[in-house]
């Protein structure tokens, strides 16, 4: 079965500091992968998606991901953090060639010192 | 404005009582989900539906059961066969199975 891991529960960065959330993923194929991120108590929001193609994908809010099909890896990046970053933020995946289950990792808190 | 809505935002219920989630959806979207969310364990799947009156149970589907009777509505009913029903409930959409998904904002659902 697919399966996505996020190792780090909490992650902590100053602003204006880079941050890197990493995250990776379990299937034979390449799948489709996805960043979202959580506000408390709202629901989630579509940072950046790589179905195929270019390997660094842009997003949203500044964000950046790169997939690395040898390590499967998604990692998520930002150069310059802001304090309105800190939220939770989930790494998911959905098989390709008519898949039907959108998986999520457990989730990376960022806090953000100012 | 085009979106999920998700009603109510909080829900309180009785033990034992069942509870019905509403969640409507006006992007003219095929595909409807049903996602838990627990602390720490990120998001799981409890049904979805690629079309109209045809639904599939996800990972956690016990104690629950959905209808899709209308393209813009997936209701989710949490029976009181759910033994622990408290969590964060979010419904989501999505043009084709194969693509991103658009979530409501959620219902936080209190059994006391």
């Amino acid at each position: 079965a697919q399966s996505v891991t996020q190792p780090d529960i909490h992650i902590t960065v100053s602003e204006g500091a880079s941050l890197e959330l990493r995250c990776n993923y379990s299937y034979g194929a390449t799948p489709y992968l996805f960043w979202y991120v959580q506000s408390p108590g709202q629901g989630l929001q579509l940072l950046l998606k790589y179905f195929s193609g270019d390997t660094l994908v842009q997003g949203i809010k500044g964000f950046e991901a790169e997939f690395k099909r040898s390590q499967s890896s998604f990692n998520l990046r930002k150069p310059s953090v802001h304090w309105s970053d800190a939220a939770e933020y989930f790494c998911a995946v959905r098989l390709t060639g008519g898949g039907n289950k959108l998986t999520f990792g457990t989730g990376t808190q960022l806090k953000v010192e100012l | 404005d085009g979106g999920i809505t998700q009603s109510p935002k909080y829900l309180f219920r009785k033990e034992g009582q069942n509870v019905t989630l509403s969640c409507e959806q006006n992007l003219n979207h095929d595909a409807m989900y049903w996602y838990r969310q627990d602390p720490g364990q990120g998001l799981r799947l409890i049904y979805y539906s690629q079309i109209v009156n045809d639904f599939q149970k996800g990972d956690i589907a016990e104690g629950y059961s959905v209808s899709r009777e209308k393209k813009e509505s997936f209701p989710l009913t949490v029976t009181s066969a759910q033994k622990n029903p408290t969590a964060f409930y979010l419904c989501a959409s999505s043009p084709q199975m194969n693509t991103e998904a658009f979530f409501g904002q959620g219902t936080r659902l209190t059994v006391v």
